[in-house]
């Protein structure tokens, strides 16, 4: 689950939001956003391949299993990256995704 | 190609009402899935469609909601007798029957039950 809901940084800051998956067998992983009245968009997933992950718009994440994450980051922050960010989990024979109570991201010009 | 679409977007009901809504997923996409969204929340699993079969309707709240996909595409879920707890965006996706469970989100209908 999600443990940060809310974060405002800087444009051309650092983009950190964290995700920590509960399960004693890797599972996948997704970055999600949703911009205002739209539906989500995959930025990027795991699914045990590559444990560092590139995604769109400059996202990438990790997965660090000895810390049961899948961090995402962006270098740096553009306007237009002011969104809401969910984490999923899905067991890699399951079909259901479970998802965090999601991160609102604001960036300050 | 197109995406995932949902009608309406946005549906107002009085209490006591039923209400219907509509998802179109991408062609030839097998799964279906519906997810419900409270305010401030993410969202929660509600059913899964494999072609037309219902195959998981554990996230169901109550048996007020019922979902079909008779002919293996367009999905609608239905809520009899809404109620104000009701109130959310009732998200669909849709996916390939693959191992990676990328699922593909429409826009969402924003319930309100007044």
């Amino acid at each position: 689950a999600q443990s940060v809901t809310q974060l405002s940084v800087s444009e051309g800051a650092l983009v950190l939001l964290r995700c920590n998956y509960s399960s004693s067998v890797p599972p996948y992983l997704f970055w999600y956003v949703q911009y205002p009245n739209q539906g989500l968009q995959l930025l990027l997933k795991y699914t045990s391949a590559a444990t560092l992950v590139k995604g769109i718009n400059g996202f990438e994440a990790e997965f660090k299993k000895s810390e049961t994450s899948f961090h995402l980051t962006k270098p740096s922050a553009h306007m237009s990256d002011a969104a809401e960010y969910f984490c999923a989990v899905s067991a890699p024979n399951d079909y259901k995704l479970s998802f965090g109570a999601g991160t609102t991201v604001t960036v300050r010009a | 190609g197109a995406g995932v679409s949902q009608s309406p977007r946005y549906k107002v009901a009085k209490r006591g009402q039923d209400v219907a809504l509509r998802c179109d997923p991408i062609s030839g996409h097998v799964s279906l899935f519906w997810y419900q969204q409270a305010l401030g929340q993410g969202p929660e699993f509600l059913t899964y469609f494999q072609n037309e079969a219902q195959l998981d309707k554990s996230g169901l709240p109550s048996d007020r909601f019922f979902a079909e996909r008779p002919e293996g595409s367009v999905s609608t879920l239905k809520i009899q007798r809404t109620q104000q707890e009701d109130s959310a965006v009732y998200l669909c996706a849709s996916s390939f029957r693959d191992s990676s469970n990328e699922q593909f989100f429409g826009p969402g209908t924003r319930l309100t039950v007044l």
